[in-house]
């Protein structure tokens, strides 16, 4: 296994576009996350996923942000209507349930731009 | 709530100099800390974590870290610098309830010179 992987690496969107981002995580990992990172910062948490069930989302993700992972597999994170401030890295992680101090393994992330 | 502060969003050193990253951390509860780097473009590699084992944590790369409770600290040490050190390094909290997230500091830019 490779580790966690994403799929675009780089989007460029026009603003109102709906951009899809796919990230398959370790194959093993039950728990898979995704945050966003604005140029200069850290990543923020976004929203987590156990198996299928996801179980908590941020407030910074707006209703026009949407994440599915259908199978407890792979999991993919939709914004509707992009906006300029969406512009971002977004990563995703992945981690073992029952890892007591959740050591998450992260992806290489996908550079959005939104024009 | 959890919460992690880097002192410093910028490190200069020479080749061959002590690196120092600094993370002081807020915790209600013993916490489980980690630092990650980030190349150019790339996602986070995790070089250490701390699980309430050893107070001192050696990691990858010729990294290590000391807890120090009384201080809330968390530092990021390397005796001597590398060329290959420069990149983008973050110090986390797990956030032991709930979704177990990551919280991340602000990051520290680390620039080494010839």
């Amino acid at each position: 296994d490779t580790g966690v992987s994403q799929d675009p690496r780089h989007k460029i969107t026009k603003r109102g576009q709906n951009v899809t981002f796919r990230c398959d995580p370790i194959s093993e990992h039950n728990r898979l996350y995704w945050y966003r990172q604005t140029l200069g910062q850290g990543p923020e948490f976004l929203t987590y996923f156990q198996n299928e069930a996801q179980l908590e989302k941020s407030r910074l993700l707006s209703d026009r942000f949407s994440a599915e992972r259908p199978k407890g597999s792979f999991s993919t994170l939709e914004i509707q209507r992009t906006e300029q401030g969406d512009s971002a890295m977004y990563l995703c992680a992945s981690s073992l349930a029952w890892d007591f101090y959740n050591e998450q393994f992260f992806g290489p992330g996908t550079r959005l731009t939104v024009l | 709530a959890q919460s992690v502060t880097q002192l410093g969003s910028h490190v200069s050193v020479s080749e061959g100099a002590l690196v120092l990253l600094r993370c002081n951390y807020s915790s209600s509860v013993p916490p489980y800390l980690f630092w990650y780097v980030q190349y150019p473009n790339q996602g986070l590699q995790l070089l250490l974590k701390y699980t309430s084992a050893a107070t001192l944590v050696k990691g990858i790369n010729g990294f290590e870290a000391e807890f120090k409770k009384s201080e809330t600290s968390f530092h990021l040490t390397k005796p001597s610098a590398h060329m290959s050190d420069a990149a983008e390094y973050f110090c986390a909290v797990s956030v032991m309830k709930g979704a177990q997230k990551l919280v991340f500091g602000q990051g520290t830019r680390l620039t080494i010179n010839p």
